[in-house]
């Protein structure tokens, strides 16, 4: 059964300090998407990429956020530095080149930053 | 931007009992997924639809793609205490530079049983 693996499943850090998320896409899969899910705002696409380009990236605060793929199989969130208000479950999702298919998303990074 | 308005937030039903849900849209969508979040978990999909007027079940659930291509319903019959979740509607147009996902905010499922 092909997943979408995140880690860490759970993280709680200090404000301001360095935080970084990690996903491995499906096998296969060329397109991988950031969101983020918080009670007032849902889901929330953050960055995609295709092909390990970054496509869009508007829904993410530039000056604190970055998203990157280093090669196919590792996707990237990083936040420097964080902030109480980043606080939120962070999901990875994949897809095939035809995403009328729909994503595969992973279980989620939850974020405390205190 | 687009928006979903999906509805109810939440309900709260006896087991046995059938579930309604919606979703509609200020524009056209070309796709509508049904998606279900239990919790601590991501969201997994439950029904594609990629027609207007198409209408898909799968098992217990059925949804369909409004005539409009502004809505879509998905329905739960004879609900179980595995019902349990928050399902989400989202549209997508694929085509041009774009391919993501546009989410509803979900509507939170309780069932008693």
């Amino acid at each position: 059964d092909a997943r979408v693996t995140q880690t860490p499943r759970h993280k709680v850090t200090e404000m301001g300090q360095e935080v970084t998320m990690r996903c491995q896409p499906i096998l296969g899969h060329n397109t991988v998407f950031w969101y983020r899910q918080t009670m007032m705002q849902g889901l929330e696409l953050l960055a995609y990429f295709r092909n390990r380009a970054p496509l869009d990236d508007s829904g993410m605060p530039k000056d604190r956020f970055s998203a990157e793929m280093p090669d196919a199989t590792l996707a990237t969130l990083k936040i420097q530095p964080s902030e109480p208000r980043d606080s939120a479950v962070y999901f990875c999702a994949s897809a095939t080149r035809d995403p009328n298919y729909g994503y595969t998303f992973g279980s989620g990074t939850r974020l405390t930053v205190v | 931007g687009q928006q979903l308005n999906q509805s109810p937030q939440s309900m709260f039903i006896q087991e046995g009992e059938d579930v309604s849900m919606n979703c509609t849209s200020s524009s056209i969508f070309n796709t509508w997924l049904w998606y279900k979040q239990d919790p601590g978990e991501g969201p997994v999909l439950l029904i594609a639809l990629y027609k207007a007027g198409e209408l898909t079940s799968n098992g217990r659930l059925t949804a369909q793609f409004g005539i409009t291509r502004k809505d879509s319903f998905l329905n739960i019959s004879a609900s179980i205490p595995s019902d349990v979740g928050i399902y989400f509607c989202a549209g997508m147009n694929y085509g041009g530079s774009q391919g993501n996902l546009i989410f509803g905010k979900g509507t939170k499922l309780s069932v008693k049983p």
